[in-house]
């Protein structure tokens, strides 16, 4: 079975600091994809990043940056230099190679950010 | 390029009573996926159309069914609806495998 375990309901911060959501996911599947969403107020949910289970390599984009371990089944997410305008509801999710396109989602880490 | 659309935004409904939702996908997009967003939640799979038939279909019962148009857009369905339908409920447009779009979403509240 899969699951996405975000442990962290909460997160509060000063603005300019630098945050890590945590992520622990399950899966039987030796292929798989992950992938991080950010759901501001207004309710849509806003793409972020897919990786998939082949590559590890860290990814940077800006002040996001993700650290996918498969040997700890992670996927955590990190905001550098904080923003105001960060503050939303994060979710991670997986989608099964086999299972075309049924996404996995996590229950969220809810992030204020301070000003 | 329009993005993922739903109509309505906000609806509310009483108990037992039928619901029609509706989504068109992002231009060029053929797979549409339905999400349920209960509160504090994240969002629960429903299921997903392609070329017109329902290709997967997540842990919902019957009350819950759609279709898909040739145009590729999609209604969700929601018969003798019950309290705890009350959500957020997300539709998301793709071609192909994993870039999943989605929409503003339609406030559904069951009174």
């Amino acid at each position: 079975a899969q699951k996405v375990t975000q442990a962290q309901t909460e997160i509060s911060v000063v603005e300019k600091e630098d945050v890590t959501l945590d992520c622990v996911y399950e899966t039987r599947d030796t292929t798989y994809y992950l992938f991080w969403y950010k759901q501001p107020p207004s309710g849509e949910l806003v793409f972020l990043i897919r990786r998939n289970s082949f590559d590890e390599q860290n990814e940077i984009s800006g002040r996001y940056s993700w650290n996918f371990q498969k040997s700890t089944s992670s996927f955590n997410f990190t905001i550098t230099a904080s923003q105001v305008v960060d503050s939303a509801v994060y979710f991670c999710a997986l989608s099964e190679a086999n299972r075309d396109d049924k996404i996995i989602f996590g229950k969220g880490t809810r992030l204020h950010i301070l000003p | 390029d329009a993005g993922v659309t739903q109509s309505p935004t906000h609806l509310i409904k009483t108990r037992g009573q039928q619901v029609t939702l509706r989504c068109s996908p992002k231009s060029g997009h053929d797979t549409v996926s339905w999400y349920q967003q209960a509160l504090g939640q994240g969002p629960q799979f429903i299921f997903q159309y392609y070329e017109e038939e329902e290709r997967q279909r997540g842990n919902f019962p019957d009350r819950f069914s759609g279709h898909q148009f040739p145009n590729y857009s999609s209604e969700l369905n929601v018969n003798a609806l019950l309290l705890g339908d009350s959500a957020l409920y997300l539709c998301a447009s793709s071609l192909g495998i994993r870039e999943q779009y989605f929409g503003p979403g339609t406030r559904l509240t069951v009174t």
